[in-house]
């Protein structure tokens, strides 16, 4: 069984920028969620998707977005890139968008996407 | 809002040792408590997930306890070995969707 794909797995960009990675959830996952990972800030939530519905988001500014396609494939988005986006970007899957719902609310993490912008 | 501590941020060990991590959580109303071990530059890998219910749970050499009502967690890590030198992370999950609050990470290094 494949896990959590995300692509590209490392890319460099300038600022004003903008950049799109994408996550492949574990087959029959439908919930994906998105975090960043700084040396400053730690893991940090930006936001989730089930159903190609947004239910959670972060505080990050509005540069930040995603969405999720019928085949619960997620994308997300920065626009106008910045220095400090620069970060390894984590996408995560699990099996049902409810915690506590006949699910342990289990996640499971791909190998991330990392982001340097010059 | 949900906050999570983990002690120490690093840690040394000679190889052979039993070794304890902690986390502890600021709001009691979890789902769940899961820990992480993350190599550099790598993705999260699941260790082991505790239901809110649960008091602990084992895989291998490696137990995890949970303490909902004083906020804390530990993961025993039995016999350590060099390859068990990683980040460890513990995360909770809360009410309202799939959203992990993270700690800050343990740096373990087994030393020969």
């Amino acid at each position: 069984k494949a896990g959590v794909t995300q692509t590209p797995r490392y890319l460099i960009k300038t600022r004003g920028q903008q950049v799109t990675l994408s996550c492949s959830p574990i087959s029959g996952h439908r919930s994906v969620s998105w975090y960043q990972q700084t040396p400053g800030q730690g893991l940090q939530f930006l936001f989730e998707y089930f159903s190609e519905t947004q239910r959670n988001k972060g505080n990050f500014p509005g540069r930040f977005s995603g969405r999720q396609f019928s085949n619960s494939r997620s994308e997300m988005n920065v626009s106008t890139l910045e220095l400090g986006d620069s970060a390894l970007y984590l996408c995560a899957s699990s099996i049902m968008g409810l915690a506590g719902v006949s699910n342990t609310g289990e996640l499971f993490f791909g190998e991330g996407s990392r982001l340097t912008v010059l | 809002k949900q906050e999570v501590t983990q002690i120490p941020a690093a840690l040394s060990v000679p190889e052979g040792e039993n070794l304890v991590l902690n986390c502890s959580f600021t709001d009691s109303a979890i789902y769940n408590l899961q820990w992480f071990r993350q190599d550099p530059g790598k993705g999260l890998t699941s260790l082991l997930l505790i239901q809110s219910s649960q008091r602990e749970q084992t895989s291998g050499r490696l137990n995890a306890s949970l303490d909902k009502s004083s906020g804390r967690s530990t993961l025993y890590i039995a016999a350590s070995q060099p390859g068990d030198s990683a980040t460890y992370l513990c995360a909770v999950l809360t009410g309202g969707g799939n959203k992990l609050t993270f700690g800050t990470g343990t740096q373990l290094k087994v030393e020969l």
